[in-house]
């Protein structure tokens, strides 16, 4: 059974462009969460689909936006970088009925 | 609102030493609480998980965690350390209607030989 996947490993953009991270849930599972993990700290919900609409998100402006597919994969999509933006974004995803979160590898992006 | 509070954010031990990581909780509804695990340069990798049920659960690598209600503590521990559990350890919580996790500052586990 193939895991989260997430694409690309690393990116580096110049503040004020804007990056498109992509992620491949585990097969079976409906739910993707996003997380923002800056260097040192615990990771920081961005924001959850299900069915292909947002079901929640946290407390991060709206140049942070994303999608679901009809195939559960999903973006997360951020405009006009800013430097605090420089982080490990985590893609994780959720079994059916459950609760519990699996995550892919990151993506660790660099903004200069 | 949840939030997690992971009391050490460095613990260091020896080698087949017994460790304890600290977690504590708080939360208005049902909760569920995990444990993670990260290496460096990697995603988070689950250890454990509390849903419901005995309140003392096992995962991966030998670890396992208690859930107690009435001191909001869900502590991880190992009968016996390797150099291989060095890692970034995080605690975790969800809610009941609400999937998205909280996390705790995590805590830095450095086993020594």
């Amino acid at each position: 059974e193939t895991g989260v996947t997430q694409s690309p490993t690393h990116l580096i953009k110049t503040r004020g462009q804007q990056v498109t991270l992509r992620c491949s849930s585990q097969s079976g599972h409906n739910t993707v969460s996003w997380y923002q993990q800056a260097l040192g700290q615990g990771p920081q919900f961005i924001f959850q689909y299900y069915r292909e609409e947002e079901n929640g998100r946290g407390n991060f402006p709206p140049r942070f936006s994303g999608l679901q597919f009809p195939n559960y994969s999903s973006e997360l999509n951020v405009n006009a970088l800013e430097l605090d933006d420089s982080a490990l974004y985590l893609c994780a995803s959720t079994p059916k009925n459950s609760y519990e979160q699996y995550f892919g590898p990151g993506t660790r992006l660099t903004v200069t | 609102a949840q939030s997690v509070t992971q009391l050490d954010s460095q613990v260091p031990v020896f080698e087949e030493a017994p460790v304890e990581l600290r977690c504590n909780y708080s939360s208005s509804v049902s909760v569920y609480l995990f444990w993670y695990v990260q290496y460096p340069n990697q995603g988070l990798q689950l250890l454990l998980k509390y849903l419901s049920g005995s309140t003392l659960v096992k995962g991966i690598n030998g670890f396992e965690a208690e859930f107690n209600k009435s001191q909001t503590s869900f502590h991880l521990r190992k009968p016996s350390v390797h150099i291989s559990d060095t890692a970034e350890y995080f605690c975790a919580s969800g809610a009941e209607g609400r999937r998205a996790l909280t996390f705790g500052s995590g805590t830095r586990l450095q086993v020594q030989p």
